[in-house]
């Protein structure tokens, strides 16, 4: 079974700061994704960045990026520039290629200082 | 980008009575859909797979006959906490996959959540 850990219970970081946000993965899986999503107070689950296993080139959009080590089963979310809309909980998952079903990590809560 | 709406946003009610959530797709056809619980300050934890047309797939402790699923038609599936009891209580919250289109992309869209309150 594949499990998804975030080390980092709570992490924060000071407005225009960098702050890279842990996460690995056990999968005997050779295809599937990573994911990070976002949780902010509103409780809606917004999609940060998406890689694909297959792909070496590390996913980026905007102030957002991670570095895939798929030999390590690592994949850390790096955000540039943090904005006070940043603050909330950001989960790491992973989806099996062959099936929607995500398994969430248990949560890394961002909060983000002027 | 996709829409999913869940309804009602907030709910309370009895121990022992029924609540029934819904989950729309607004903008797009789901064939698919899922149910998650949130507790407090914890992840997300997959307990349906909702698949349109056929029987829900339960995930490994969820009881079936106490969260009925019903995918009755491609914009709407419906969740179902049968004699609520207080350790019900929970954020419920659904996603949806497209036709064709979120598997191919691997995303999938969420609904906002619905808080169960029982007491």
């Amino acid at each position: 079974a594949q499990t998804v850990t975030q080390s980092q219970p709570e992490m924060s970081v000071q407005e225009a700061e960098t702050v890279t946000l842990s996460c690995t993965y056990d999968t005997s899986e050779n295809n599937y994704y990573l994911f990070w999503y976002k949780q902010p107070p509103s409780r809606q689950m917004i999609l940060v960045i998406r890689q694909e296993a297959y792909k070496q080139q590390n996913a980026t959009e905007n102030r957002f990026s991670v570095n895939f080590q798929k030999a390590a089963k690592s994949f850390s979310l790096k955000i540039s520039d943090s904005q006070l809309g940043d603050t909330a909980m950001y989960f790491c998952a992973f989806m099996n290629y062959n099936t929607d079903k995500l398994i969430f990590g248990t949560g890394t809560r961002l909060q983000v200082f002027p | 980008g996709a829409v999913v709406s869940q309804h009602p946003s907030w709910v309370i009610c009895k121990s022992g009575t029924s609540v029934k959530i819904e989950c729309r797709s607004l903008d797009f056809q789901a064939t698919t859909m899922f149910w998650y619980r949130q507790f407090p300050k914890q992840s997300l934890m997959l307990m349906a797979t909702s698949n349109e047309g056929s029987k829900a797939t339960y995930e490994q402790g969820v009881e079936k006959d106490k969260f009925l699923i019903n995918h009755a038609s491609l914009t709407l599936s419906t969740l179902t906490v049968t004699s609520a009891h207080p350790e019900d209580s929970s954020f419920y919250i659904c996603s949806a996959r497209g036709l064709g289109g979120g598997s191919v992309t691997g995303e999938l869209f969420f609904g906002e959540g619905s808080r169960l309150t029982v007491l």
